[in-house]
């Protein structure tokens, strides 16, 4: 079945690092749809990004992901961490009636 | 914006005993679904229902049941609640594209 794998456990950045989370995935669809959520501290989780076609890149809220069928990955970035960005975020992949999520990158942003 | 309401948001439950967690969406969605987060674990899928009176089974479906009585509300059983179900238990709803997350159930069993 589908599966992904994230970077596992806890990232920790100084303030205005760049960031990084790995999220590379295995489907059997052709064409996948891969996501970000993240989920702040006393939060529900939501949708950030949303895979496009392939190669192309996707941006929300300052986060850019671009899918990369040849590698089977879309890897989550920000040019510059902020306090704020500081939570959990899961990759996850499938289709409209269900998603399967990594286990989830616990990102922690220090002044 | 959507809208997913859980309760209760917090519960300590007796192991052997039976809880119910409902979920209430006003988001018009057909799909629903049911998770638990655990550290280490990630989300994962219990149960999920893409029309009222229907339900799924998701990827770990044991010792949980689902019960969609309408196109709202959608509710997890747990008949006999075992200590390793304690975990936090999220709702969602879809239109297909997007995900729209409840608020949480924090369940401990002890």
């Amino acid at each position: 079945g589908d599966s992904v794998t994230q970077t596992e456990g806890l990232v920790t950045l100084t303030e205005g690092l760049p960031v990084m989370l790995n999220c590379t995935y295995q489907t059997i669809y052709s064409n996948p749809f891969l996501f970000w959520y993240v989920h702040y501290l006393n939060e529900s989780p939501r949708l950030l990004l949303k895979s496009s076609t392939d190669n192309k890149r996707t941006e929300h809220q300052g986060f850019h992901a671009t899918l990369h069928k040849s590698s089977s990955s879309f890897h989550l970035q920000k040019s510059s961490a902020q306090l704020s960005d500081s939570a959990l975020y899961y990759c996850a992949t499938g289709n409209t009636r269900k998603l399967i999520f990594g286990l989830g990158t616990t990102l922690q942003v220090q002044p | 914006e959507a809208a997913v309401t859980q309760s209760p948001r917090s519960k300590v439950a007796v192991t052997g005993g039976k809880v119910t967690l409902s979920c209430h969406q006003t988001n018009n969605h057909d799909y629903m679904y049911w998770y638990r987060q655990d550290t280490g674990h990630g989300l994962r899928l219990i149960h999920y229902s893409y029309v009222a009176d229907s339900t799924e089974k998701g990827d770990i479906p044991d010792g949980y049941k689902a019960s969609r009585p309408s196109q709202e509300n959608f509710s997890l059983i747990l008949e006999l609640a075992s200590l390793s179900q304690t975990a936090v238990y999220f709702c969602a709803s879809s239109d297909g594209e997007k995900q729209y997350f409840g608020p949480g159930t924090r369940l401990t069993v002890l």
